[in-house]
Parts: C-alpha cells; structure tokens; sequence
C-alpha cells in the first residue's frame, strides 16, 4: 500500500514571493505522482502529474514539482505566488501501471496568499 | 457542459434515514470512484468502479453502497445515515489506467443530525 504526507497544514505568504508545499510518499512499487488543487467551495483540478521521464513536471499556472525518487519527494514550488493562489493544494499517488481507482490522498495543505 | 454532476449540492439527514447521492458524468470515462473529504483527513476513497457492472471497496465502504449499471452513473447510496457520515462527498471519474487525471465533480456537503 502506498501512503502520502503533506507535512504542512498551512502555508502563509505573501504575494509575489516564492512557495514550496512539501510532499513525501511510501510505496514498495514505482508510483504515478499528482498535485490538485481545491478552490474555495469546489471540486479538485487536477495540477501536474509526474508519470514517467523528466522528473521536473510544470502546470500551465506556473508551478512545478519536482520527482526526487531518493528522497520520496514530489514537492511544488512556484517563484512568484498571486492573490488568486490561494487554495487547499493535494498530493496523491497511484501505483504505476495500475488502475487509476486507488489514488491515495494526503491530508493537503492551505496556501495563503496576503498582501 | 462535460464533466461529472454531482446532485444533490446540500443535504440535512436525521439519523437513521436513507439516501442516494447521485453522480453522473458525459465524458465516457471508465473509471468512478467515491471520495469523502473531513477536515485534516483529505480524501478517502469508499467505493469505486472500473466499469460497468464492477464495484469494489475503498478504504472507507461501511455504511456505504454503490453500483454501477451504466457507464454514466454511479451512485453512492447511505444506508441508515450516522452523524459520523457528515462530510463532503465527491465523485470522480477517469478516462482510465494510472497515467491519468481524475476529474471531480463539485461535491455533495451531507450534514448527519
């Protein structure tokens, strides 16, 4: 079984400095690795994933993650947070190749962005 | 527009009643899964389906029912509600395989009294 740890609750910034949301994963198979993100009274998006190839994986909103297999990392980072930012951001796995069903969440973490 | 419906968007149960939380989505995806969301838990899987017809256990099934016979929907049906059941329930569906993205519906927010 795989499991994932978002060791921060919460993260406070402000704007337009840099972020990183941590996230740490067990697995005794290769894993799929995925960030979503949850917007105030909504569903999760989907963010980035990492499935294979270049470990460093990027969103179309500027963040990234990056794979880091000997530290069991998939952390995101972005250089420069906005306003808009602000969310419940998710790490998950899934086992690689596998089905899609099991796709185990880790607790998330709430970015706040301040002025 | 496509995507995964979730109806109802708010629900109040006594104890002891029974409902269906409905969900159905328009992109053909084989894949469904029911997830409950608590605060400082993330999401936990109940049920979920790899196609019509075929249903399995999450982490967290009991109380919980599902089935799936039609490719579109898949509803997750409380029993005798408990107020430990009060969550946010989302839906959420894939094209299929680990290589891709689910796509989640807006969620259901069940209040258990």
């Amino acid at each position: 079984a795989q499991s994932v740890t978002q060791l921060d609750s919460q993260v406070p910034v402000f704007e337009e400095a840099p972020v990183e949301l941590r996230c740490n994963y067990s697995s005794s198979v290769s894993v799929y690795l995925f960030w979503y993100v949850q917007y105030p009274n909504q569903g999760l998006q989907l963010l980035l994933k990492y499935l294979s190839g270049s470990t460093l994986v990027e969103s179309i909103n500027g963040f990234e993650a990056e794979f880091n297999k000997s530290q069991t990392s998939f952390h995101l980072r972005k250089p420069s947070v906005h306003i808009s930012d602000t969310a419940e951001y998710f790490c998950a796995v899934s086992r690689s190749p596998g089905t899609a069903s099991k796709l185990t969440f880790g607790t998330g973490t709430r970015l706040q962005v301040t002025l | 527009n496509a995507g995964v419906t979730q109806t109802p968007k708010f629900q109040v149960l006594k104890t002891g009643q029974s409902m269906t939380l409905q969900c159905a989505q328009d992109m053909n995806h084989e894949y469904m899964s029911w997830y409950r969301q608590d605060p400082g838990m993330g999401l936990r899987l109940i049920h979920y389906s790899v196609g019509a017809g075929i249903t399995d256990q999450g982490e967290v099934p009991n109380g919980y029912n599902v089935s799936r016979s039609t490719t579109e929907d898949f509803p997750l049906r409380l029993l005798s509600a408990a107020p430990s059941q009060t969550s946010v329930y989302f839906c959420a569906s894939s094209e299929g395989g680990g290589n891709y993205g689910y796509t989640f519906g807006s969620g259901t927010r069940l209040t258990v009294v």
